[in-house]
């Protein structure tokens, strides 16, 4: 079936650096793309969404790329802090419908 | 105002017993989720309900979950039978209100099932 995945599990940064999360999605009729955030013991929080008529985003210290050909999506985080160690799932729908599908999921490691 | 509540944060039963999960959602938000997630694992849906609309239970393992929404507000997940590969994180979400009205999903913090 269709389905979302992550090129990588674990992500090992120094805090301060750069982050760049990746995911690469399945369905080319998704147009709509959610990054989210999990910390340890919480539900997921949504962090930044993209259009498919976009193909960058940006937030506060966040920034999405959707590239459409290759149906893959970034999140990139500036100045990672330890307080971004978490793990971080993309999703992917279509407008219009309700469901969101997850990716496995990215675990973001910041040390001090 | 309050976020989406869940009860209880954790739940550790016998293979073969029934269990209830439940969901507060946010006030007002007239969608409700429910997603199992296994260790280490993503979100897996299970069950959608979208006001008085018939819920979409195309997620749902087996026969022996089931949900229910009472009122528009409150939702229980209910696993009978229950085995150890239901042993997961049961979250649940809602949406409804905001500038991304239903596709932005509100977390609660899950009932962590174990099942001995």
């Amino acid at each position: 079936g269709e389905s979302v995945g992550l090129h990588l599990p674990t992500l090992s940064v120094q805090e301060g650096d750069n982050s760049i999360i990746n995911c690469a999605y399945s369905n080319s009729a998704s147009d709509y793309f959610i990054w989210y955030k999990q910390e340890s013991g919480k539900g997921p929080q949504f962090i930044i969404d993209i259009r498919s008529n976009m193909d960058k985003r940006q937030g506060q210290r966040v920034t999405v790329l959707l590239n459409k050909t290759v149906k893959h999506l970034s999140l990139q985080i500036a100045a990672t802090q330890p307080g971004d160690s978490a793990v971080y799932f993309c999703a992917e729908t279509r407008l219009g419908f309700q469901k969101l599908v997850f990716g496995t999921g990215t675990r973001l490691l910041v040390s001090p | 105002g309050a976020g989406v509540s869940q009860s209880p944060s954790n739940k550790v039963t016998e293979k073969g017993k029934d269990v209830e999960l439940r969901c507060d959602p946010i006030s007002g938000h007239t969608a409700l989720y429910w997603y199992r997630q296994s260790l280490g694992q993503g979100l897996e849906f299970l069950i959608y309900f979208q006001g008085n609309s018939a819920p979409d239970k195309s997620g749902l393992p087996s026969d022996r979950f089931s949900a229910e929404r009472t009122g528009g507000s409150v939702s229980t997940l209910t696993i009978q039978r229950t085995q150890q590969e239901d042993s997961a994180v049961y979250l649940c979400a809602s949406s409804g209100r905001g500038a991304r009205g239903i596709y932005e999903q509100y977390f609660g913090p899950g009932t962590r099932l174990t099942v001995t």
